[in-house]
This record gives structure tokens, C-alpha cells and sequence, in this order.
């Protein structure tokens, strides 16, 4: 039961670059967001969706995009990285009570 | 102006002492309040909801008071594993939709 995993870890890009960060969940959650903390600022919400098909816009999705194709599954995808994308994403679902799960967390790094 | 806005800290306390975070929130219609955990570089993890009434969790005190908008909490008797940021939550919207406050960092020393 690995709860909520996000990859990659890790990752280093360069402006202009693309890339896709994956959510996977097995908690069989309903709700799913994206998230980005940077210091000094709190989490702030970038995505989220309420369910398999369903995305929604939160505080920051400028230069972000998102899909869940799956239940289990939630995608974030960065088209054209900005260095003021580098951040700490964490993924977290929920089940429409209050408690947020989170998982690990990507740094990533746009040169 | 931010929607949650805490102390950033740090507090830095003995093993033993008793500590105090407090935090404001813009939003007079937000619907619930938590606090949430962070180890340094790790996830947030849910510590406690915070009720009207103040809620206990064994050295952890929640108090809400929603006339004046603040949110606080009281570790008693702190550990050296207490030492992390705290982040005070508030839910406002639909969805579930979690608004966090930047955080303050607890130093606990021997």
C-alpha cells in the first residue's frame, strides 16, 4: 500500500524544456491537486480535479497542464520550463473530507 | 495581502519548554482549520483539525477563535522530534480546497 508516490524525484531542466511529473494514488481517492512551494510563500494550488476526467484551475496554473485520464492517476505537465518554475511539486488526494494526503515531492530545478 | 499569514519563526526552545503559534486568516467564510506537520524536506502531514470548541491531542492545543480570525497552537512539554514547520491550513471554498499559511519553524534543543 505505497499511498500516494509522485516521480520523478528529481530533475533538472533547461528553459524551454518539457516535461511530465506523475501522481499515482491507490487510497482510491476522488480528489487529486498539484501543488508548488516555494519559500516563503506556503503550498500554493496549481491544479486539482474532483474526479477521473475532471480538472480545474487553482491560484497558479499559468504554464502548467494537467489530466486524469485515471482514477489513479494525475499528470502535470510543464510545456515550455521557466526558471521561475523551479519549485517543490507535491501531489495530494483527498476524498472530499478535510485530510489531504501528500506525496513526497519532485524538486525540480529549470536552469 | 496573504489569505493565511503565520510567524515564520524560528523558535528555537529547550526540551520541555511550552510553545505558542499562532496564525490569522483573511477569509471570514473559510469552513474548517487544521494544522499541518513538516519535516524539513519531507511532506505535510496532518496533525490535528482545529474545532470551535479548541480540541486536545495529548501535548497538542488547537484554539480557534473565529470572531478575531486567528487560529493557535500550544505544544506542552516540546521534544527534541517536535522540532519542524507548522502550517496552519484553513479550507474555504468547494472542493476541498486547502489555503496554507508559509509556515513557522520550531527549533527544539537539548
Amino acid at each position: 500500500n505505497a499511498g500516494v508516490t509522485q516521480t520523478p524525484k528529481f530533475r533538472v531542466l533547461k528553459t524551454g524544456q518539457s516535461m511530465t511529473l506523475l501522481c499515482a494514488q491507490d487510497m482510491n481517492h476522488e480528489y487529486m491537486y498539484w501543488y508548488r512551494q516555494d519559500p516563503g510563500m506556503g503550498l500554493r494550488l496549481i491544479h486539482y480535479s474532483v474526479g477521473e476526467g475532471t480538472t480545474a484551475k487553482g491560484e497558479v496554473p499559468d504554464g502548467y497542464n494537467v489530466s486524469r485520464l485515471k482514477k489513479q492517476n494525475f499528470l502535470l505537465g510543464l510545456e515550455s520550463a521557466a526558471p521561475s518554475q523551479t519549485s517543490v511539486y507535491f501531489c495530494a488526494t483527498g476524498r472530499g473530507a478535510s485530510e489531504q494526503f501528500f506525496g513526497p515531492g519532485t524538486r525540480l530545478t529549470v536552469l | 495581502r496573504k489569505e493565511v499569514e503565520q510567524d515564520p519563526g524560528p523558535f528555537n526552545v529547550p526540551e520541555g519548554a511550552t510553545v505558542a503559534f499562532n496564525c490569522t486568516y483573511s477569509n471570514s467564510a473559510s469552513q474548517s482549520f487544521f494544522w499541518y506537520r513538516q519535516d524539513c524536506r519531507k511532506e505535510p502531514k496532518l496533525l490535528m483539525s482545529v474545532y470551535s470548541s479548541g480540541n486536545e491531542d495529548g501535548r497538542f492545543t488547537a484554539q480557534l477563535n473565529r470572531a478575531s480570525q486567528y487560529i493557535s497552537l500550544l505544544i506542552r512539554d516540546s521534544k527534541l522530534s517536535d522540532s519542524a514547520t507548522y502550517l496552519c491550513v484553513v479550507k474555504s471554498g468547494g472542493y476541498n480546497k486547502l489555503i496554507f499559511g508559509a509556515g513557522t519553524r520550531l527549533a527544539v534543543h537539548p
